[in-house]
């Protein structure tokens, strides 16, 4: 159980293109899903927290026209990279944790690898 | 200072040996304690989840949480080349609150 997966694995586009990347829970619902990037040899740094129902809260310095974030049900969580260049190169990784119990861990999907020419 | 420290590594040990990875963390608020495992070019993936003190063991794996020094553990026994990831120390206030990680170790296993 507890299956987060995440969709495209590996996009390469020309600068200026919009991106959006897909975030499913497979097999439970969650509330609330959150977005990380990781550059090489480096940790995840939180971008957002995706809330079903309301806006995404973004984290200081994350620009929230840039990255959009959609989280219209249960079970999906989606974002765009509108006008993409090439400093966006970067692996985005989701994760999502059960909704309706607090105890529950988060659970990550298998990263979106973004290569903008 | 980060809220959760961790030492990146690498650490390379040979097949067989016992691992220990720690982490520290300044918060006393958090509540819930995790180690996360990921591979190259993979997202990470949840091995350990506690949110007491004390030892949790899963197969080869015992996590250990230390409030009262604010300490996270995790041991590996008779490690295995398939072993070799970055683990991830994290700890949370809460369920709905974002991860507080720590920067990840570079564990080899040579076999």
């Amino acid at each position: 159980g507890a299956v987060v997966s995440q969709h495209p694995s590996w996009v390469i586009c020309k600068s200026g293109t919009s991106v959006k990347i897909e975030c499913r829970s497979l097999d439970f619902q969650a509330t609330t899903m959150f977005w990380y990037r990781q550059f090489p040899k480096q940790s995840l740094m939180l971008m957002a927290t995706s809330n079903e129902g309301s806006k995404a809260t973004y984290e200081q310095g994350v620009e929230k026209d840039k990255f959009l974030i959609n989280h219209a049900s249960l079970t999906l969580s989606t974002l765009t990279v509108t006008s993409a260049h090439p400093e966006d190169s970067s692996f985005y990784i989701c994760s999502a944790r059960r909704a309706g119990d607090s105890n529950q861990p988060q659970h990550f999907g298998d990263g979106t690898r973004l290569s903008i020419l | 200072q980060k809220e959760v420290e961790q030492d990146p590594g690498p650490l390379s040990v040979p097949e067989g040996a016992i691992v220990s990875l720690n982490c520290t963390y300044s918060n006393s608020a958090f509540q819930y304690f995790m180690w996360y495992r990921q591979y190259s070019r993979k997202g990470p993936e949840l091995l350990m989840y506690t949110y007491s003190s004390g030892n949790k063991e899963d197969g080869r794996f015992t996590a250990q949480v230390d409030k009262s020094s604010k300490y996270i553990s995790l041991f590996i026994r008779d490690s295995q080349p398939s072993d070799s990831a970055t683990y991830l120390c994290a700890s949370v206030l809460s369920g709905n609150t974002p991860l507080v990680f720590g920067k990840g170790t570079r564990l080899s296993v040579i076999a």
